[in-house]
């Protein structure tokens, strides 16, 4: 149980355009999501927290009008990289919280790579 | 601000011996932390996690051990295998605030030589 995917796996993109990635809860509703970026060989970062049916949240220094995230059921997360530039390129990550017991553990979906020319 | 942060970026270990991977934490508010392995191009998978009112906390082949004195989390992985090489990431958590957010370490390599 618990798992979460992510559409698409990987993407390249002309600079300027736009790029929706889809977070899914496969078998779980998912009262809060989360959005991240990793670049290589570092951590997570934290970009945005989404709840269902609300504006998400975003961490300081993430422009919200470039990443605009839509949480529109409890089980479906978008995140859109609008008008994309090569230092956009990164490993997006999505992870989706269940809200079962004490711990919220998040549960994380396989990433998508966006790479942008 | 409160980080938690790894001590070792990297960590050899001979198939078949046991893994010590260690943890330091700044926020002594935290109430859960959590262990997480990531394989190269993938997503972060849940190993193990442990609220604060515990020091110990066993699973498959892997035990959590949590030093609130010291603010210090290890993740021990008994008879380590080739499979167990990943990137390791400690993240520690507050119930119900802050959003739910979770705060990663900077993550251990973990390469097991055969």
């Amino acid at each position: 149980g618990a798992v979460v995917s992510q559409h698409p796996s990987w993407v390249i993109c002309k600079s300027g355009t736009s790029v929706k990635i889809e977070c899914r809860s496969l078998d779980f509703q998912a009262t809060t999501m989360f959005w991240y970026r990793q670049f290589p060989k570092q951590s997570l970062m934290l970009m945005a927290t989404s709840n269902e049916g609300s504006k998400a949240t975003y961490e300081q220094g993430v422009e919200k009008d470039k990443f605009l995230i839509n949480h529109a059921s409890l089980t479906l997360s978008t995140l859109t990289v609008t008008s994309a530039h090569p230092e956009d390129s990164s490993f997006y990550i999505c992870s989706a919280s269940p809200g079962w017991g004490n711990t919220d553990t998040q549960y994380f979906g396989p990433g998508t790579r966006l790479t942008v020319l | 601000g409160e980080s938690v942060g790894l001590h070792l970026p990297t960590l050899s270990v001979q198939e078949g011996d046991n893994s010590i991977i260690n943890c330091a934490y700044s926020n002594s508010a935290s109430d859960y932390f959590i262990w997480y392995k990531q394989e190269s191009g993938k997503g972060p998978q849940f190993i193990i996690d442990i609220r604060s009112n515990m020091d110990k906390r066993q699973g498959q082949r892997v035990t959590v051990l949590l030093n609130k004195t010291v603010k210090h989390l290890s993740l021990q992985i008994a008879a380590t295998q080739p499979g167990d090489s990943a990137v390791y990431f400690c993240a520690e958590g507050r119930y119900k605030a802050a959003g739910n957010k979770l705060t990663f370490g900077g993550g251990t390599r973990v390469l097991v030589k055969p």
